[in-house]
């Protein structure tokens, strides 16, 4: 079975002030990670797809990076605009109808002034 | 494009009665996914769906829930004879093609009062 661990669960950042929330995974077969953005009240907003380690994407103020065993999603000089949930998922099987996503239970992230 | 519209957003029922989710998939989207979201967990699949034809209904309970995909019109996810535990943020998603990112709706909150 799939598994998702993400840390820490809630974090706390001044505006400017950097750092990294992590995402830890099994799966059998990945056939991509995700990252998504979540805030109170609404679905979430997808941000990236990783498909092998060493793979990097950016975006803005975020960088997500991958590695066969977890993911990081670095953030660099937050504002208080970025303060949402954080969500990592997989998406793994080595079968065709392989589609599912498991989630973590996210990282609560607040930026203050 | 207005994205996956999810209708209702809030839905509150008694206990013992049905309710009825519809999600309607960005246009050109003939895979369907349906997720629910309890407080202070994950989001956990339920569903996978492409028009007429379910294709993954590991997640969803064996007893009360039902989903489909109409040729016609949008994605129905029944619940019958609701229960306080399914006091849920339920969410759809769509995508192009399997084995693909999706995107999410911004979700329907059932309360069973």
């Amino acid at each position: 079975e799939d598994q998702v661990t993400q840390s820490p669960e809630a974090l706390r950042l001044q505006e400017g002030e950097s750092s990294s929330l992590n995402c830890s995974y099994t799966v059998s077969g990945l056939r991509g990670l995700f990252w998504y953005r979540q805030d109170p009240g609404k679905g979430p907003e997808f941000l990236f797809t990783l498909y092998s380690a060493g793979e990097e994407k950016e975006k803005e103020r975020l960088k997500a990076t991958l590695t066969k065993k977890e993911s990081f999603l670095h953030i660099t000089a937050p504002k208080p605009e970025d303060s949402a949930t954080y969500l990592c998922a997989v998406q793994g099987g080595n079968t065709g109808t392989a589609s599912k996503l498991t989630f973590g239970t996210g990282t609560r992230l607040q930026v203050t002034l | 494009n207005a994205g996956v519209m999810q209708n209702p957003r809030h839905l509150v029922r008694r206990r013992g009665q049905e309710a009825r989710l519809r999600c309607s998939p960005m246009k050109g989207h003939s895979h369907v996914y349906w997720y629910r979201q309890l407080p202070e967990e994950g989001l956990k699949f339920m569903v996978y769906l492409q028009k007429e034809n379910i294709i993954d209904e590991s997640g969803m309970p064996k007893e009360r829930f039902s989903a489909e995909f109409p040729k016609e019109g949008p994605s129905i996810l029944r619940i019958q004879q609701v229960v306080r535990g399914d006091s849920a943020a339920y969410f759809c998603a769509s995508s192009l093609q399997a084995n693909y990112g999706y995107t999410f709706g911004s979700g329907t909150r059932l309360t069973v009062v």
